[in-house]
C-alpha cells in the first residue's frame, strides 16, 4: 500500500442520477477525510471519519450527500440526484492518529473528477 | 472563524531563483498548525511542510522553508533554487488543534507558480 487510492478517477453523469465514489486510505491510517475542490479554488472540507465513526460534517454536505466507512477501512461518498453544481474534484485524504512531528499531515488521493451534464 | 488568505493568484519566477509565496491566517485558537501543499497539474495534493503554532523555530524541509511570523499571522513559504518541476498550485492551509488534533484543514485559494527556464 503506497498511498491513498480513489475510484473512479473520472465520472460523467446526467443531472438527476446517483453516483458513488470509493476511497481506500493508507492501511495504517484510522482517519479519513473527504474534500471537494472546484476549479481555481482550494479544497473544501466535507466530512471526516475516525475508524467507522463519522465525527464531523460540513454544512456543504447537503441531504443529497452521504458518506460511509462501514468497517473503518475504505469509504464511499454517494451523491443522490446530482446537480450541475456538484461538478467538482472530490478528494479523499487519510492521516494517522499517532502524533507526528509533521502535524499529522493528511495524505491525499488523486481525486475523482465528477462532471454533471 | 478560521481563514486563510493567499493574495498572489499567480507568480512567474526564473529557474534557480528563490521565491516566496505569501500566506496570512486568522484564528482565535492559540493552538494551531499550518501546512503547505503542492498540487501539480496531475491533481494530487502533496504535503510539503508543517509549522506548529508553538514551534520556536521556522520549519525547514529540503528546499522548502516556512517563514513563520506569529504576531503578523503570516506563514510564507520560501522555495530556494527553484526548479522547473516546482511549477504547480501551492496551497496554504491551517488546522485548529483541538484536544483530538483531528479537526479539518481549511485551505487558501492557492497561488499558481510558474518557473521559467
Amino acid at each position: 500500500d503506497t498511498g491513498v487510492s480513489q475510484n473512479p478517477r473520472h465520472k460523467i453523469t446526467k443531472r438527476g442520477q446517483n453516483v458513488t465514489f470509493r476511497c481506500d486510505p493508507i492501511s495504517e491510517h484510522n482517519r479519513l477525510y473527504w474534500y471537494r475542490q472546484t476549479l481555481g479554488q482550494g479544497p473544501e472540507f466535507l466530512t471526516y471519519f475516525q475508524n467507522e465513526a463519522q465525527l464531523e460534517k460540513s454544512r456543504l454536505l447537503s441531504d443529497r450527500f452521504s458518506a460511509e466507512r462501514p468497517k473503518g477501512s475504505f469509504s464511499t461518498l454517494e451523491i443522490q440526484r446530482t446537480e450541475q453544481g456538484d461538478s467538482a474534484m472530490y478528494l479523499c485524504a487519510s492521516s494517522s492518529s499517532m502524533r507526528t512531528v509533521t502535524g499529522n499531515e493528511q495524505f491525499f488521493g488523486p481525486g475523482t473528477r465528477l462532471t454533471v451534464l | 472563524a478560521q481563514k486563510i488568505t493567499q493574495t498572489q493568484p499567480g507568480m512567474f519566477v526564473q529557474e534557480k531563483e528563490a521565491v516566496t509565496l505569501d500566506c496570512t491566517y486568522d484564528t482565535s485558537d492559540p493552538s494551531y498548525g499550518l501546512f503547505w501543499y503542492k498540487q501539480p497539474s496531475s491533481g494530487e495534493m502533496i504535503f510539503l511542510i508543517y509549522q506548529g503554532s508553538y514551534d520556536q523555530q521556522n520549519a525547514t524541509e529540503g528546499r522548502y522553508s516556512l517563514n513563520f511570523q506569529k504576531a503578523r499571522k503570516s506563514a510564507n513559504l520560501v522555495i530556494s533554487a527553484s526548479q522547473l518541476g516546482d511549477s504547480a498550485m501551492y496551497f496554504c492551509a491551517m488546522r485548529e488543534e483541538t484536544y483530538s488534533s483531528a479537526s479539518k484543514i481549511i485551505f487558501g485559494s492557492g497561488t499558481r507558480l510558474s518557473i521559467r527556464p
